[in-house]
């Protein structure tokens, strides 16, 4: 089975400081990584994944997130934070393993991100 | 990405009366699409894999009759709430899978603004 771990309820940042959501994740076979964000009563917005290749993803709005295997990691990052980057946060994951034909992502329980000016 | 709308955005309805919720695919035909439903402050729950011209697939714990979902076209999913009562009350979210061709694990999910349902 598959499964994500947000160990943050929320995260507190100033505008213009760096700032990092944490994600874990397990899995049985090759983890495929996503983040995404939800802005109040909206949908999710995609911002980025990861597949395979380089461990260092760059996404949407100046995100990115770097894939850690060894400590099953999948931190989202950014260099500078916005306040309009405050919304509700999730990483998800979808195994290969969880069964032929298994499209489903299974998310973590979301980080709600502050910027304060 | 795909461009996912929904209608309603909310709606407000008495108990025992019954709700469809409609997910269109914009630019892309999906053959999969996705519901999800989402408490306060809470994540998204899977409820239902809808695939174009089949049955749906509910996980487990869902009512499949209660939560009806039709797939008929390549743009278009339903979900109708049927004999709703307060404890359904919810954010609904679709979402639609898009890949080039067969479906891949490594495709993303691009997801509807969602439904506020409120049932009085």
């Amino acid at each position: 089975a598959q499964s994500v771990a947000q160990p943050e309820d929320q995260v507190n940042v100033a505008e213009g400081n760096p700032l990092t959501v944490k994600c874990t994740y397990s899995v049985s076979g090759n983890p495929y990584l996503f983040w995404y964000v939800q802005y109040p009563n909206r949908g999710l917005q995609f911002l980025l994944k990861y597949i395979t290749g380089d461990n260092l993803v760059k996404g949407s709005y100046g995100f990115e997130a770097e894939f850690n295997k060894s400590q099953t990691s999948f931190h989202l990052k950014k260099p500078s934070a916005l306040v309009s980057d405050s919304a509700l946060y999730f990483c998800a994951v979808r195994d290969i393993l969880s069964g032929a034909g298994s499209y489903q992502l299974t998310f973590g329980k979301g980080t709600k991100l502050s910027v304060i000016p | 990405g795909a461009v996912v709308s929904q209608h309603p955005s909310w709606v407000i309805c008495k108990s025992g009366t019954s709700v469809k919720i409609e997910c269109r695919s914009l630019d892309f035909q999906a053959t999969t699409m996705f519901w999800y439903r989402q408490f306060p402050k809470q994540s998204l729950m899977l409820m239902a894999t809808s695939n174009e011209g089949s049955k749906a697939t509910y996980e487990q714990g869902v009512e499949k009759d209660k939560f009806l979902i039709n797939h008929a076209s390549l743009t278009l999913s339903t979900l109708t709430v049927t004999s709703a009562h307060p404890e359904d009350s919810s954010f609904y979210i679709c979402s639609v899978q898009t890949s080039g061709g067969a479906i891949s694990v490594t495709d993303t999910q691009y997801f509807g603004p969602g439904t506020r349902l409120t049932v009085l």
